[in-house]
C-alpha cells in the first residue's frame, strides 16, 4: 500500500519569496492534515481538511499560510510571502475517515524548508 | 485536551526492554491514549493506543493504570531501529478538534550497542 507522498523533499527559499508544497494521501482517505514541525517540538496543526472541506483552520498564520484540497484528493500548502520563523518541516497525514477516536493517522516523510 | 508529561531522553540497552513512562492526570474517562515515534528525517509513525485496559501488538505494549493517570510503552527488545521520537497523546473520542494529534516534545530515547 503506497503512503502518503510529499514533494519536494527539501526546499530553501529567501524571505519574502513564495513557496507551495504538495501532498497526495493514501488513496481513499477522507481526512487530510497539515502539520508544522520546528526543530526541537512536535508537529503543530496547522490545517484539517474532510474531503474538499476545511474542517479546522484554526491555527493557520491566514495573512501568509493558505491551503487547497479542490478534489478532496490531494492538497497544496502555500506560503506566501514567508519569514525566517516559517523554517520547519511540513508534515501532511491522511486518515481513512476522521470520524472515529480510535482512528490512525499516517504522515509523510515531510517537506524541509528553510528560509534565508 | 488533557496534557501528557514524559521524560525528555532515556537510554536503553540494545535487546533489552524499553519501558517510557507517560503522565496523563487530567486525563477524562473517555479519552485515549495513543503513543507515536518519529524516527529522524521521517514523519510520525502509529505505535499503539488504549482506553483503559493493556494492549500489545507486533511494534509494543501499552501498560495503562488502573485510575487511567499513567501508562508505559514497553518495547520488549530494543533494537537500534528503535532509536527515535516517542510522542504520549491524549486523545478525545468526540468533538471538535478530537480527531487531530496535539503533539508535546516526547522522549527522545537512544538504545545504545
Amino acid at each position: 500500500e503506497a503512503g502518503v507522498a510529499q514533494s519536494p523533499r527539501y526546499k530553501i527559499i529567501e524571505k519574502r519569496q513564495s513557496v507551495a508544497f504538495w501532498c497526495n494521501p493514501i488513496s481513499g482517505h477522507a481526512t487530510l492534515y497539515w502539520y508544522q514541525q520546528i526543530l526541537g517540538q512536535g508537529p503543530k496543526l496547522l490545517i484539517q481538511f474532510q474531503n474538499n472541506g476545511v474542517v479546522d483552520d484554526s491555527q493557520l498564520p491566514k495573512d501568509r499560510f493558505s491551503a487547497e484540497r479542490l478534489k478532496g484528493v490531494d492538497s497544496t500548502l502555500k506560503i506566501q510571502p514567508a519569514k525566517l520563523e516559517d523554517s520547519a518541516v511540513y508534515l501532511c497525514a491522511s486518515s481513512l475517515a476522521g470520524g472515529k477516536a480510535n482512528e490512525k493517522l499516517f504522515f509523510g516523510s515531510g517537506t524541509q524548508l528553510s528560509v534565508l | 485536551d488533557a496534557k501528557t508529561t514524559q521524560p525528555t531522553s532515556m537510554d536503553c540497552a540494545e535487546g533489552r526492554a524499553a519501558n517510557l513512562p507517560c503522565n496523563h492526570s487530567t486525563i477524562s474517562g473517555n479519552e485515549y491514549v495513543y503513543w507515536y515515534r518519529q524516527i529522524h528525517s521521517q514523519g510520525p509513525q502509529y505505535i499503539i493506543h488504549g482506553l483503559k485496559n493493556n494492549e500489545t501488538n507486533e511494534m509494543a505494549s501499552l501498560i495503562i493504570t488502573e485510575d487511567r493517570k499513567s501508562s508505559t510503552l514497553i518495547l520488549p527488545h530494543a533494537t537500534l531501529r528503535d532509536t527515535a521520537v516517542y510522542y504520549c497523546i491524549v486523545r478525545p473520542p468526540s468533538g471538535a478538534g478530537s480527531y487531530q494529534l496535539t503533539f508535546g516534545k516526547g522522549t527522545k530515547l537512544s538504545v545504545i550497542p
